[in-house]
């Protein structure tokens, strides 16, 4: 039972374009949620995060919007650079279960100079 | 500040053999977990310590997996004995005391695992 899921398993884009990516989820007790970045060989890296409260949330280059209603969420990233080639995971965490952390299967975002 | 440190980085054993990984947290991190990556899917939560008590294991097979975080600092995750399907990249992390949301986890580069 997948309770996060990224449906796109890549995303190619231009540099200096906007990269979107997409994450919905079915528990509805999730309430807040987290975006990491993985390179090769390394562990993932937290990236942005949002908490059911809010709608957006913006750092820098990147941006995450939550749809409750919807149950999606979306990782803007403006512009894009070739530096952000990555795979990115969508995460979600709920009070009730101590904020334990449920990962999506990750989007392999390719930025190309 | 030195990251979450974990060895080895590869191991690659026969099934029905026995392996451990070890893991070092950020110093001061009071919380760890292990996971398990395997290849096409996202980290999947093991176990989880407070110090060196377990606040979840629900997902951890206990027939074949143990883990032990003895002192509160470091740990170790062992399969005895190893299947085919435990090939992954085990991933240790550790965050800051407390259990809010926004304790962010600080993830090691991880081990990764090959059955044969």
């Amino acid at each position: 039972d997948q309770q996060v899921k990224q449906n796109s398993p890549s995303l190619s884009v231009q540099e200096g374009r906007i990269s979107i990516l997409n994450c919905d989820y079915t528990n509805s007790m999730f309430d807040y949620f987290l975006w990491y970045k993985k390179y090769p060989a390394e562990g993932p890296t937290f990236l942005i995060s949002i908490s059911s409260i809010k709608d957006k949330n913006e750092d820098g280059r990147f941006t995450v919007f939550l749809n409750k209603s919807a149950k999606h969420l979306s990782l803007h990233i403006v512009p894009s650079q070739p530096g952000d080639s990555a795979v990115y995971f969508c995460a979600a965490s709920a009070q009730g279960s101590n904020y334990k952390l449920t990962f999506g299967k990750g989007t392999l975002l390719t930025v190309n100079p | 500040e030195a990251g979450v440190a974990q060895s080895p980085r590869y191991k690659i054993i026969e099934k029905r053999q026995s392996v451990a990984f070890w893991c070092n947290p950020i110093s001061g991190h009071a919380t760890l977990y292990w996971y398990q990556q395997i290849l096409g899917q996202g980290p999947k939560l093991l176990i989880q310590f407070q110090n060196n008590g377990v606040v979840d294991d629900s997902q951890l097979p206990k027939d074949r997996f143990s883990a032990e975080r003895l002192k509160g600092v470091d740990s170790t995750l062992k399969i005895q004995p190893a299947k085919l399907e435990d090939s992954a990249v085990y991933l240790c992390a550790s965050s800051a005391p407390g259990t809010k949301p926004n304790n962010e986890q600080f993830f090691g580069p991880g081990t990764r695992l090959t059955v044969l």
